[in-house]
């Protein structure tokens, strides 16, 4: 089975802080591994993926995450936070492809603090 | 082109009604899941349908149904409503789900049930 483990369900930084949200999974076959950002009262949109090739996966507004396959990682990081960076954040694992059923962490709530 | 809809964006049903949510897919896109996102916690995966038929169903009960029809919209059904199924329903849709391909999913904006 598949499973998702997000370290940490409320992560707080200063403006223009490094941004480290952290994400272990767990999967029987070759992982498909996302991230997805969600504002308030809105759906899920799709920060970046995962599927084969490199392992460093660069992704919108300046986020990129690194599939590690010994640490069964993907951590998902960006150099300097902006206020607009505010939202929850879901690492997801889905198997046989990108389209078919995702699993989802239980989220890391982002605040950016002045 | 129009992103994922869905209809109604919010909703409020009484425990024991029934509740029936819209989705209109992205055009051209073949395949349509749905996820229940429960307040604080991430989305489950409850249905995919893939060219009218299911292909995968999450660990829900019998009351949650669902179908896609010839135009790909779906439906999904909620009988005997709990105050448990309070939570944002979810909507994403695919254009294909070949195995081994990278075809992404993408979300509507959901419908918020709250049940009373």
């Amino acid at each position: 089975a598949q499973s998702v483990t997000q370290l940490g369900s409320h992560v707080s930084v200063s403006e223009g802080a490094l941004v480290l949200l952290r994400c272990n999974y767990s999967s029987s076959v070759p992982p498909y591994l996302f991230w997805y950002v969600q504002y308030p009262n809105q759906g899920l949109q799709l920060l970046l993926k995962y599927t084969t090739g490199a392992t460093l996966v660069k992704g919108i507004n300046g986020f990129e995450a690194e599939f590690k396959k010994s640490e069964t990682s993907f951590h998902l990081t960006k150099p300097s936070a902006h206020m607009s960076d505010a939202a929850e954040y879901f690492c997801a694992v889905s198997r046989y492809s990108s389209a078919s059923k995702i699993i989802f962490g239980s989220g890391t709530r982002l605040s950016i603090r002045p | 082109d129009a992103g994922v809809t869905q209809s109604p964006t919010h909703l409020i049903k009484t425990r024991g009604q029934h509740v029936t949510l819209r989705c209109s897919p992205i055009s051209g896109h073949k395949s349509v899941s749905w996820y229940q996102q429960v307040l604080g916690q991430g989305p489950q995966f409850i249905f995919q349908y893939y060219e009218k038929e299911e292909r995968g169903r999450g660990n829900f009960p019998d009351r949650f149904s669902a179908r896609q029809f010839p135009n790909y919209s779906s439906e999904l059904n909620v009988n005997a409503l709990l105050l448990g199924d309070s939570a944002l329903y979810l909507c994403a849709s695919s254009l294909d789900i070949l195995l081994g391909a990278s075809y992404e999913q993408y979300f509507g904006p959901g419908t918020r049930l709250t049940v009373t």
